[in-house]
């Protein structure tokens, strides 16, 4: 079966620190790639997401991804991250022709002031 | 514009009733989509409708489960005879096609005592 994991089931740093999430899926041809936040309270956002051409996708409030083929991951990245930035992450993946999404289990980020 | 709603925010009911949970997806997305997301199973697929295509079942965990989609437009997500395990956000995604990413709604959290 098809699968979506993440690395990290939470991670907590500092503000400013930089921050990266894994995210890999199994092998089973042409891929769209997502990451959603959910923050506190709040329903889920699409950050960003990935479906061809260059492999590095930037997104919204600083966030970016890179999608590595031969990996089969797409991890996502934030060179300095706020106490804002606290919530959970998911990365999502859609199999080219079939449009329901398989997500990881989420990584819940805290960021201390 | 008006994203996606779903009503009600809210449901507790007791086991063995039937519940219908009902989503209003972004004027114009030809794609709606029902996931449920709990403590122990994370974020998971229910059915999806495209256009006029039949739609895509292969999600929904028993033949409680049914939904259907009016119009084109609105759809309801119907629980009988609801089990505890049934408890969890159900939540309700549209888009305008597989590469455009889905767009969530808040979830209608259900408590089944």
């Amino acid at each position: 079966a098809q699968s979506v994991s993440q690395h990290n089931h939470h991670v907590i740093l500092s503000e400013a620190a930089s921050l990266e999430l894994g995210c890999n899926y199994s092998y089973g041809g042409t891929v769209n790639l997502f990451w959603y936040v959910q923050y506190p309270g709040q329903h889920l956002q699409l950050l960003l997401k990935y479906f061809s051409g260059d492999p590095l996708v930037k997104g919204i409030k600083g966030f970016e991804a890179e999608f590595i083929k031969s990996k089969f991951s797409f991890n996502l990245r934030k060179p300095s991250v706020q106490w804002s930035d606290t919530a959970e992450y998911f990365c999502a993946v859609n199999w080219v022709n079939d449009y329901k999404l398989s997500f990881g289990a989420g990584t819940t980020v805290t960021v201390r002031a | 514009g008006a994203g996606v709603s779903q009503s009600p925010s809210n449901k507790v009911t007791e086991k063995g009733k039937d519940v219908e949970l009902r989503c209003d997806p972004i004027s114009g997305h030809t794609a709606l989509y029902w996931y449920r997301q709990s403590l122990g199973q994370g974020l998971e697929f229910l059915i999806y409708f495209q256009g006029n295509s039949a739609p895509d079942k292969s999600g929904l965990p028993s033949d409680r489960f049914s939904a259907e989609r009016t119009g084109g437009s609105v759809s309801t997500l119907t629980i009988q005879r609801t089990q505890q395990e049934d408890s969890a956000v159900y939540l309700c995604a549209s888009s305008l096609g597989q590469r455009s990413g889905q767009y969530f709604g808040p979830g209608t959290r259900l408590t089944v005592t």
